[in-house]
This record gives structure tokens, sequence and C-alpha cells, in this order.
């Protein structure tokens, strides 16, 4: 089976750096997706991981280990607009389960 | 433009009462999926296909019904709603890697 842990909720400062981790388990491993989701909306691609390393695009970088099951997302330069809830995703040998997401609060 | 469409964007039914929930999209996927999403709970898989002709239960396939006759389209079907599957709803489309989502149903069954 697959299991996808993240933070619940986490608060960061505007104009700062904040880390989101993810740990998973997973019946083989075909990649790792961060998606991020505004309430009520659907589910945008942000990143994708499949080798291990930091994958950078713009002010959002994705890391992986797949040795350790681990993966963070770091958001940096905060904005208002980045408050929403990261999804955690893994692909394995069963279809994209999702965490169960990370609501992120950005206060001035 | 590339993207996932799903109709109604929102929808209030009495129990019972069969409804669908429709998606279609126009970037010639083989992969298509049904989520549904609750507070605390996340985007829990439905069914999924993975061509035409091709469907499989996900996590939570019970009071669901999907069909894949055409590779564009991916229907959802309740056939007798019951309040608990009030939910929001997303169908997603994927090639490679990296899921396009529509834009969700919101559906309340009173």
């Amino acid at each position: 089976g697959q299991n996808i842990d993240q933070p619940t909720e986490m608060t960061a400062t505007e104009g700062a750096i904040v880390q989101i981790n993810c740990t998973y388990q997973t019946s083989g491993f075909n990649g790792l997706f961060w998606y991020q989701q505004h309430a009520g909306e659907a589910p945008t691609f942000l990143s994708y991981n499949v080798l291990d390393g930091l994958e950078e695009k713009g002010r959002f970088s994705s890391f992986l280990s797949r040795s350790k099951g681990y993966s963070y997302l770091l958001l940096k330069e905060l904005q208002m607009k980045d408050s929403a809830s990261y999804l955690c995703a893994v692909s394995g040998n069963t279809p994209l389960v999702f965490g169960k997401g990370t609501r992120l609060s950005v206060i001035a | 433009e590339a993207q996932v469409t799903q109709n109604p964007r929102y929808l209030i039914t009495v129990t019972g009462k069969k409804l669908t929930v429709t998606c279609s999209q126009n970037m010639n996927h083989e992969y298509m999926s049904w989520y549904r999403q609750d507070p605390g709970l996340g985007l829990r898989q439905i069914y999924y296909s993975m061509n035409v002709e091709v469907t499989d239960k996900g996590d939570v396939p019970e009071g669901y019904k999907v069909s894949r006759k055409e590779k564009r389209n991916f229907p959802l079907i309740l056939e007798s709603p019951s309040p608990n599957q009030t939910s929001l709803y997303f169908c997603a489309s994927s090639f490679n890697y990296g899921y396009t989502f529509g834009s969700g149903t919101r559906l309340t069954v009173v």
C-alpha cells in the first residue's frame, strides 16, 4: 500500500521562506508531485521529482530523497497569494495517491 | 486550450435521484480519474480508467459508477445519491505524468 504524511497546517510570514515536508511509503516509485490548491478550486501542478535532488522553478523548489522516502517543497519570498493547501502526491504501482495536504497561511 | 471540463459546477439534489457528472478532456489522454475531496480527508480516488472500456475501482468506489466509451469522456454516475456523497468532486486526466484537473463539482445531497 501507499502512505503519505505531511503536516496539517503551517503559518509563515510574508517575505519569509517556508519548507513543507512530505514522507511516503509506496509499492514502487514512479515520481513525486507537488500541487497547490486554493480553497474550493482545482489543484494545480507545481513540481515533479523522479530522481534524487533539488528541482528549482522560480520561487518554488522541490527536493527528493528516494532512499529516505522524503520530499520537501520550499517556497521563497512568500507572498499573501501563496496562502493555499499544498498537496504531496506519489505515483507508484498504483495510480497517483495524494497526501491530505498542508494548509499554509501567510501572514503580514 | 488544453483542459478538462466538468459539469455542472454546483448541484443540489435529493436523496435517491440519479445524477451524472460529466467530464471531458481535449488532450487525447488515455488515463482519467475521479476524486472526491472532503475536509480533513484529502483527495480520495473513486474510479480510474487507463483507456477506453477499461475502468478500475479506486479507494472509495461504493455508490458510484463510471463508463469510458470514448477516450475524451469519463462520466461519474450516482445511481441513488445519499447525503454522505455530499462532497467536492474532481475529474483529472493524465498523459505521462502529472494530472490536469477539472474545475470541480460541488455536490450537495439533501
